[in-house]
Formats: C-alpha cells, structure tokens, sequence
C-alpha cells in the first residue's frame, strides 16, 4: 500500500522502456532468491525466483540476474508499462526452513506513459 | 480459486481492545504464516504454522497469538492492542516442498489495523 511507498527508493522510467531494478542480499548462505511485486492496497505477488545454482532465469518479459560474488540480484523488466508500476522487493531464503526468509524494502517503480 | 482470503480488510482499535484476524487458503498449503508490515522495513514474520494443530514464533510474536485449528484457516489474535501494532498484517501460504523455503509465499491483501 502507499504506506510502504514512504522513504523508499524510487525508479522512474518511460513507458516501453526497459527497468533494471537492484537488490543487495545480505547472508552468502541463502540458496533462493524471489521476486515479489505489490500494487497500492494489495498483497505482495510473486514475480520470478532463482536458485543459487543459476546466474539468470527469464520468464514473460523478467529476468533475474543473481551475482553471489557481489551478493547481488536484479531484476529486469521488459518493455515496461503502465500496469507494472508497483514497489518490487526481492526475498532471499537462507537454508534451514521456511522462517529463514528476510525480505528487502523494496524499489518504487514509476512508469511514466 | 481465492487464493488466500484476510478479514477483516480495515480495523480500528482502541488501547486495549483485542480482535482476531482471519486468514483462509484453498490452495491445500501447509505451511501458512502471519507478517507485518511497516514503513521503511521489510515484511517481518510475526508467528508461523507448518500445518493444521502446529505454530511456531517467528521474528516478532510478543503481543499476538495464532491457532491453526484446521488446515485451511489460520488466526492471529491480539489480546490487548497497542499503538505499536498499528501496521498492515499479511497471511501467507505455501506448499509442503517448502520445508527449506523453497517455494515462493502466497500472500492476501492484508489487514490494516490502526490502534488509537
């Protein structure tokens, strides 16, 4: 919601242009890494994901890029439009369970049309 | 398919008041969980169920408790609120294969509670 949208870096990009949003993680043990969108008044939604045993994954119009040298993630919009103005985080999971999940604070993305 | 269902969507407490969150999946999930969210952090895990009759204390259960009574549902109550808690609540699910977290969370549009 627009609360989460508070003192969070913001990306503005032109419609149909490409977005390249960046995520720094934080334990080299985490082996999965998620992509999570979410709109103003709504639940987070699930982009893409990554294990730790690949360096890219594409899907429609995303791509993840994961550099664990750098403990580094990125995500990688396509054509951007209207419609994926949201804030994105991503959610790196370190080995031992489900609870091992730390979530970033996200990247506001504007599309300008 | 709903997906994951949160009731209330909005509620306002006075001090003191408790309220129940409900939270209901009809994707056969085991694995559900409560978070928080606050401006300027990332999603915080409040209290977590691996399945029906079990929860656990995630990152920041002081003040709430859950039940997970039947598979589907799981309930996060607030005994005695306080402005602390004023946040936006979300439930989660995911499947079984999950055990290490790999599977991606399956989120509700969440509660926002205000506590006057």
């Amino acid at each position: 919601g627009e609360s989460v949208g508070l003192h969070l870096p913001t990306l503005s990009v032109q419609e149909g242009d490409n977005s390249i949003i960046n995520c720094a993680y934080s334990n080299s043990a985490s082996d999965y890494f998620i992509w999570y969108k979410q709109e103003s008044g709504k639940g987070p939604q699930f982009i893409i994901d990554i294990r730790s045993n690949m360096d890219k994954r594409q899907g429609q119009r995303v791509t993840v890029l994961l550099n664990k040298t750098v403990k580094h993630l990125s995500l990688q919009i396509a054509a951007t439009q209207p419609g994926d103005s949201a804030v994105y985080f991503c959610a790196e999971n370190r080995p031992g369970g489900y609870q091992k999940v730390t979530f970033g604070i996200g990247t506001k993305l504007q599309v300008i049309p | 398919n709903a997906g994951v269902t949160q009731t209330p969507k909005f509620r306002v407490l006075k001090t003191g008041q408790s309220m129940t969150l409900l939270c209901a999946q009809d994707m056969n999930h085991e694995y559900m969980y409560w978070y928080r969210q606050d401006p300027g952090m990332g999603l915080r895990l409040i209290h977590y169920s691996v399945g029906e009759g079990t929860t656990a204390k995630g990152e920041v259960p002081d003040g709430y408790n859950v039940s997970r009574l039947k598979k589907q549902n799981f309930l996060l109550g607030l005994e005695s609120a306080a402005p602390s808690q004023t946040s936006v609540y979300f439930c989660a699910s995911s499947t079984g294969q999950g055990a290490r977290g790999n599977s991606p969370l399956h989120f509700g549009n969440g509660t926002r509670l205000t506590v006057t």
